[in-house]
């Protein structure tokens, strides 16, 4: 069965740093891998999709990689924003349906 | 293009009652999900229809939940009779076609409150 972590649950940064969100995964037989964003009270904006066959994928200040193998992909933001303060979750799909992590909570302080 | 459209957006109920919640899925995209997402916790997948056929129900509890997707555009996600733990946001989202390449539009979700 499926299982994905993401660590930290939360984590607090002042405004410019660079970051770093993990995520492992326990089934390394995926198709792919997404890294989403969700606001308070709001749906799941995706951000990133990573096909199998790659390592990475990149947009804006944005930066996601995986390493299949090992089981384990990382979302690197750049110059942090109060505006990315959001809950970032990251997903696999494989043999299963989408399969969730419980999400890392960022907050970005001004 | 108009993004996956939900409604209601929140609905208080209380237990033992009956809800509905409403998904049109983004113009063209064959397949539909419903998700029940637990306060921090992940979404967890419900069911899965490709056009007006079920995919995938596995994680439904069908006592108590029941969804369907009549010609196959807009779905309706029941709770009949609700309980104290069905409190949760319940997300639908929408993708062109079925796959696991395929990327998944979310809708804003509906979050029920059972008292």
């Amino acid at each position: 069965k499926q299982e994905v972590t993401q660590i930290p649950a939360a984590l607090s940064v002042p405004e410019g740093e660079n970051l770093v969100l993990n995520c492992s995964f326990t089934d390394s037989a995926i198709y792919n891998l997404q890294w989403f964003r969700q606001d308070p009270g709001k749906g799941l904006t995706s951000l990133l999709l990573i096909q199998s066959s790659q390592r990475e994928q990149t947009s804006g200040r944005l930066n996601a990689s995986l390493d299949k193998s090992s089981g384990r992909s990382t979302l690197y933001i750049a110059a942090s924003q109060p505006g990315d303060s959001a809950t970032y979750l990251c997903a696999v799909s494989g043999n299963t349906p989408l399969v969730f992590g419980k999400g890392t909570r960022l907050s970005v302080i001004a | 293009e108009a993004g996956v459209a939900q409604s209601p957006r929140y609905k208080i109920i209380e237990k033992r009652q009956s809800v509905a919640f409403w998904c049109n899925p983004i113009s063209g995209h064959a397949t539909l999900y419903w998700y029940q997402q637990i306060l921090g916790q992940g979404p967890k997948l419900l069911i899965q229809f490709q056009n007006n056929g079920v995919v995938d129900d596995s994680q439904l509890p069908k006592d108590r939940f029941s969804a369907e997707r009549l010609k196959g555009v807009d779905s309706t996600l029941k709770i009949q009779p609700a309980k104290l733990e069905d409190s949760a946001v319940y997300l639908c989202a929408s993708s062109p076609r079925q796959g696991t390449y395929n990327e998944q539009f979310f809708g804003p979700g509906t979050r029920l409150t059972v008292l």
